[in-house]
């Protein structure tokens, strides 16, 4: 089973800043199959990236998702005060199950 | 509009069986492109994936809890069914289901979880 390893767990920034997030994989994933997720306290996750760059319907293009193999990144161009929230790598398998990174927290500095 | 709604006891006792309702609405599960899965989330942890039903009612498991878990649905009534057996209060969580589309690999549109509580 792939597991997928979030780093880093917490990062503290100020709004307008950068905010790079990584998830690196166990094993290769295919970049078809590699999803990122935000998620706010007490809401459900929403989509932000599918197939590792493209951005799911809604999503600002701050939001920017690359990567192949092992590593894959997510990127905030700009911190707006609505993206500080917890962040989810996923992505599914050649068993046809699905595995989520344990989250990067975006908090205000 | 497409949502979906878990539903499904707040309380379980240890060593119970846990059934949870997903119901969707705006999509019909009988579409040969649509599939839902379960997914959790203890108190302040992670998302851990459960199971998955898909359009041909074919059915993956988490495989670390595939001995505990069943996904059926009942496209009659726009609802798919997760049981749980043997529950533990390490079992605690916020309990979603989310929908796939089409050969996508990812959960488009999320159900806004309902709590469950294992405890004596």
């Amino acid at each position: 089973e792939i597991v997928l390893t979030q780093s880093p767990g917490t990062l503290s920034l100020s709004p307008g800043e950068r905010a790079t997030l990584s998830c690196r994989a166990s094993q290769s994933v295919s970049s078809s199959y590699l999803a990122w997720y935000q998620q706010k306290p007490g809401q459900a996750p929403r989509l932000l990236i599918y197939g590792a760059s493209s951005r799911a319907t809604g999503i600002p293009d701050r939001f920017s998702g690359s990567g192949s193999g092992t590593d894959f990144t997510l990127t905030i161009s700009r911190l707006e005060p609505e993206d500080f929230a917890v962040y989810y790598c996923q992505q599914y398998g050649s068993s046809r199950t699905w595995t989520f990174g344990q989250g990067t927290k975006v908090e205000i500095k | 509009q497409v949502t979906l709604k878990e539903s499904g006891p707040v309380l379980v006792k240890p060593t119970e069986t846990l059934t949870l309702t997903c119901t969707v609405s705006g999509f019909s599960l009988s579409n040969a492109r649509m599939g839902v899965s379960w997914i959790r989330q203890p108190p302040g942890k992670a998302l851990e994936w459960l199971a998955h039903i898909f359009s041909n009612d074919e059915k993956s498991y988490s495989t670390s809890l595939k001995s505990r878990l069943t996904i059926s649905k009942d496209t009659s009534k726009s609802q798919v069914v997760l049981t749980m057996t043997n529950m533990d209060p390490v079992d605690t969580a916020t309990y979603y289901c989310a929908r796939i589309v089409g050969a996508t690999t990812t959960f488009d549109i999320w159900g806004q979880g309902t709590m469950v509580t294992v405890s004596s």
